[in-house]
């Protein structure tokens, strides 16, 4: 099974519409991150927990909202959703020390 | 936040040749990933190396964290190699900081 899950991994929606993304680890990590990534461009932070008490916003937070269920899971809610948050959106998690791992990543459609 | 410069842009290749990618970042890090993003959009990770020296197979990675770069060398390049290498470095204040990578094709 993979170490960190991401649902769904694709999703169409409309403009205005909430939707959450959700993100599983069996790492056993404290660290959880959301990214995002445009077309063409490399990821930028929405939002990172270093454990379940813990939430800080990154460069590009505006828009988004997250929530931190447990040390394993970690959703990035998206309130009133616009054509220009289509994007790649990647979850992460980390101990701290060394490597940070990726899901799969989610491909969200905003019309 | 610390900014991070990677090279070239774009590279193609012709199947078997050598190439560098290099990574400048303009702060001290305690954390530089390479990752490799595959044409359906998965990161591979690579390579984690804040300093020294590794080698995986055909690819690998030095970081001079003294000087503030790091370069990826991928040897005897397949088609498969094809895809966007990022550069990730962290400071230890909060996440990974992603270039804007480097896109590469290899051609048959």
């Amino acid at each position: 099974d993979a170490d960190v899950t991401q649902t769904p991994r694709n999703r169409i929606t409309k403009t205005g519409k909430r939707i959450m993304l959700e993100c599983s680890q069996t790492k056993g990590h404290d660290r959880m991150y959301w990214y995002r990534q445009d077309p063409g461009l490399g990821l930028q932070l929405i939002y990172y927990s270093f454990d379940v008490k813990d939430i800080n916003k990154g460069e590009i937070s505006d828009g988004y909202s997250v929530s931190r269920q447990a040390q394993a899971k970690f959703s990035l809610s998206l309130e009133s959703a616009i054509p220009n948050q289509t994007a790649l959106y990647f979850c992460a998690t980390s101990d701290g020390k060394e490597t940070q791992y990726f899901g799969p990543g989610t491909r969200l459609l905003v019309l | 936040g610390i900014q991070v410069e990677q090279s070239p842009p774009d590279l193609i290749l012709q199947e078997g040749a050598n190439s560098t990618l290099r990574c400048n970042f303009s702060d001290s890090v305690n954390n530089l990933q390479w990752f490799h993003q595959n044409p359906w959009g998965q990161l591979i990770n690579l390579f984690y190396i804040p300093s020294g020296t590794k080698q995986n197979g055909r690819l690998s990675a030095t970081t001079v964290a003294t000087e503030r770069y790091s370069l990826l060398y991928i040897s005897s390049s397949q088609t498969t190699d094809s895809g966007v290498y990022f550069c990730a470095p962290d400071t230890g204040r909060r996440a990974l900081t992603f270039g804007s990578g480097t896109r590469l094709q290899v051609q048959p």
